[in-house]
């Protein structure tokens, strides 16, 4: 069955520094791979997606994703993290033939000043 | 333009008793989801409509849910009689052309709590 794993509850990071978020997926194929974010009070907004060609995918909010079929995962990256990046971040496949999302269990993102 | 927006925004039953929950999608999305979060679980797809019929309704957990759109506007989602396990956010989302090829928007979420 297809999965995905987020095995970061929450991170804590200084604002400023680098920030990765994980995310692997269980899936038979190359699903498609989304990447949302959910700010306080918000709905879920999508950041990147990424279905096939380059691997590096850029998003919204200066974020970027790296698809890297060997070991199924596809990071979220940001270089630089802001005060307002403080939210709740959530991978998800989308197999093919359907037309759903599978999201991961979330990372919430708390930034320090 | 307005959102996706989704009524109400919490809403407090006993064991029972019965809840509806709505969603306004964004004017011209054909395409319309339900998903729903258990609280530190992950966010699970219930279903998917486009315009008035249920094009995927393998997420719904059993017959005490009941989604309906009329019309292919807005959509409800009727609990019925609510169980303690039902309790998480609902979250409704829009999309134009679909949730892979396209972009999923979401609303804030219905929080339901049963006791």
């Amino acid at each position: 069955a297809q999965s995905v794993t987020q095995p970061d509850i929450h991170i804590t990071v200084s604002e400023g520094a680098s920030l990765e978020l994980r995310c692997n997926y269980s899936y038979g194929a190359t699903p498609y791979l989304f990447w949302y974010v959910q700010s306080p009070g918000q709905g879920l907004q999508l950041l990147l997606k990424y279905f096939s060609g380059d691997t590096l995918v850029q998003g919204i909010k200066g974020f970027e994703a790296e698809f890297k079929r060997s070991q199924s995962s596809f990071n979220l990256r940001k270089p630089s993290v802001h005060w307002s990046d403080a939210a709740e971040y959530f991978c998800a496949v989308g197999p093919f033939n359907t037309d759903k999302l599978i999201f991961g269990t979330g990372t919430r993102l708390q930034v320090f000043p | 333009e307005a959102g996706v927006t989704q009524f109400p925004s919490h809403s407090v039953i006993e064991k029972g008793q019965t809840v509806t929950l709505r969603c306004d999608p964004i004017s011209g999305h054909d395409n319309l989801y339900w998903y729903r979060r258990v609280m530190g679980k992950e966010i699970k797809f219930l279903l998917h409509f486009v315009k008035e019929s249920k094009q995927d309704e393998s997420g719904m957990p059993n017959n005490r849910f009941l989604a309906e759109r009329t019309g292919g506007t807005y959509s409800t989602l009727k609990v019925q009689p609510a169980e303690l396990e039902d309790s998480g956010v609902y979250f409704c989302a829009s999309s134009q052309v679909g949730a892979l090829t396209g972009e999923l928007f979401f609303g804030e979420g219905s929080r339901l709590t049963v006791l």
